[in-house]
């Protein structure tokens, strides 16, 4: 199935600093969600961004969305400890009401 | 408070030994779906249901079952498990329309092991 693939796969940064991570698609979306995992737990909802959309903020989240490259990138500004965690991108494409997820991203935070 | 519940958390059972994960939610949700997540793949959708009596196949159906008699339940059965179901599995729930129109809420996570 298709599914969004993450970028990069890892991502160690300083408390403080700004996180991005991009996520790719290969076909047509209704829209695209992230998602957060901490360690074991379950998947938190982030933010859900519509084919429509270009960006939308969320506390310290930013998504943008661009439908002709098939893009996404979450930004994580002024990162914290707490915000290490897997992130995944997640598409659900269009005539079909499945949401397909990526691989992950591991971010880690350094206090 | 607003969840999905999962039972049981963590298992260890052998082969062929029939089991089954409860799946609940309290929210009302007519879309539910299972997933299991193993490491370098990701999540990869199993069943999910659009509302009761209506479910559909996700990605990896092979040695599942599922069933939607109640809005609140969907559980997992795994008729004759085997090492290679060794996962671990989200139960998730969203409102009508799935995740078309809006997020999914997951459980916290049920850690299977097949001997």
């Amino acid at each position: 199935s298709q599914q969004g693939e993450e970028d990069p796969q890892a991502l160690s940064i300083q408390e403080g600093e700004n996180a991005t991570m991009n996520c790719s698609y290969k076909t047509s979306i209704n829209n695209l969600q992230w998602y957060r995992q901490n360690s074991g737990r379950g998947l938190v909802h982030l933010i859900l961004i519509r084919s429509n959309e270009r960006e939308k903020h969320s506390g310290r989240l930013r998504v943008t969305l661009d439908t002709s490259k098939k893009s996404s990138s979450l930004l994580i500004t002024a990162s914290r400890a707490a915000d290490t965690a897997s992130y995944f991108c997640a598409t659900v494409f269009y005539g079909n009401n499945r949401l397909a997820f990526g691989k992950g991203n591991q971010v880690v935070v350094i206090p | 408070e607003a969840q999905v519940t999962q039972n049981p958390r963590y298992l260890i059972t052998v082969t062929g030994k029939k089991l089954t994960v409860t799946c609940s939610q309290n929210m009302n949700h007519e879309y539910m779906s299972w997933y299991r997540q193993d490491p370098g793949l990701g999540l990869r959708q199993i069943y999910y249901s659009m509302n009761v009596e209506v479910t559909d196949k996700g990605d990896v159906p092979e040695g599942y079952k599922v069933s939607r008699k109640e809005k609140r339940n969907f559980p997992l059965i795994l008729e004759s498990p085997s090492p290679n179901q060794t996962s671990l599995y989200f139960c998730a729930s969203s409102l009508a329309g799935g995740p078309g129109t809006g997020e999914l809420f997951f459980g916290e996570g049920s850690r299977l092991t097949v001997l």
